[in-house]
């Protein structure tokens, strides 16, 4: 079946360090994958988003690329502040008549210290 | 405001009794769906909805049930919750094969 597995956390990072959340897929057919974020006592935000291979997505700093080879999506942001505290979740979607169900990785909490 | 909300955001009940959780989007978005999220398992879709009067199962449909009688509503309904529906909850909505948005969700707790 189709899945997402992301790095185990938390991770916790101190501000402008490097920050790579790795992901990988298991998918049949070609999904498109999407990195979502959830700030503390709110829902899933879109991060970045890449439809196919080797298209590269990126938002507030946040980059992700689509490897097809490696069946990866890994989420790197250079230079990390205390406000990209939050969970990180990295999903795939399907082309599936009528249903636009993302499949979900664990999630990965990122704390950032100052 | 673009927006999907639920209600209530926190819930404490116990086995058995009947509850639902709403989930309004003012979008005007045709697609709605219930997720839930638990530790270690992320988010898995309970429930779904193309349009209005037509729905169907996600992977964890077991214990729920839904309604789509107009097209901002998509309540979740659970007619005898148990403790293994303890859990976070929530609704997103999106126009076909575009973003989804989703709801701040609700904390449910069956005792």
């Amino acid at each position: 079946g189709n899945s997402v597995t992301q790095m185990e956390g938390p991770v916790t990072l101190s501000e402008e360090a490097f920050l790579t959340i790795n992901c990988t897929y298991t998918a049949t057919g070609y999904p498109s994958l999407f990195w979502y974020v959830q700030y503390p006592g709110e829902g899933l935000q879109l991060l970045l988003k890449a439809t196919k291979a080797d298209d590269k997505g990126s938002n507030k700093g946040f980059e992700a690329t689509y490897r097809k080879e490696t069946t990866s999506f890994h989420l790197e942001k250079g230079s990390v502040q205390v406000s990209d505290s939050a969970v990180y979740f990295c999903a795939l979607q399907l082309p599936n008549f009528g249903n636009e169900k993302l499949t979900f990785g664990t999630g990965t909490r990122l704390t950032i210290i100052p | 405001e673009a927006q999907v909300t639920q209600n209530p955001r926190y819930l404490i009940t116990v086995t058995g009794k009947k509850l639902t959780v709403t989930c309004s989007q003012n979008m005007n978005h045709e697609y709605m769906s219930w997720y839930r999220q638990d530790p270690g398992l992320g988010l898995r879709q309970i429930y779904y909805s193309m349009n209005v009067e037509v729905t169907d199962k996600g992977d964890v449909p077991e214990g729920y049930k839904v309604s789509r009688k107009e097209k901002r509503n998509f309540p979740l309904i659970l007619e005898s919750p148990s403790p293994n529906q303890t859990s976070l909850y929530f609704c997103a909505s999106s126009f076909s094969g575009r973003e989804q948005f989703f709801g701040p969700g609700t904390r449910l707790t069956v005792l």
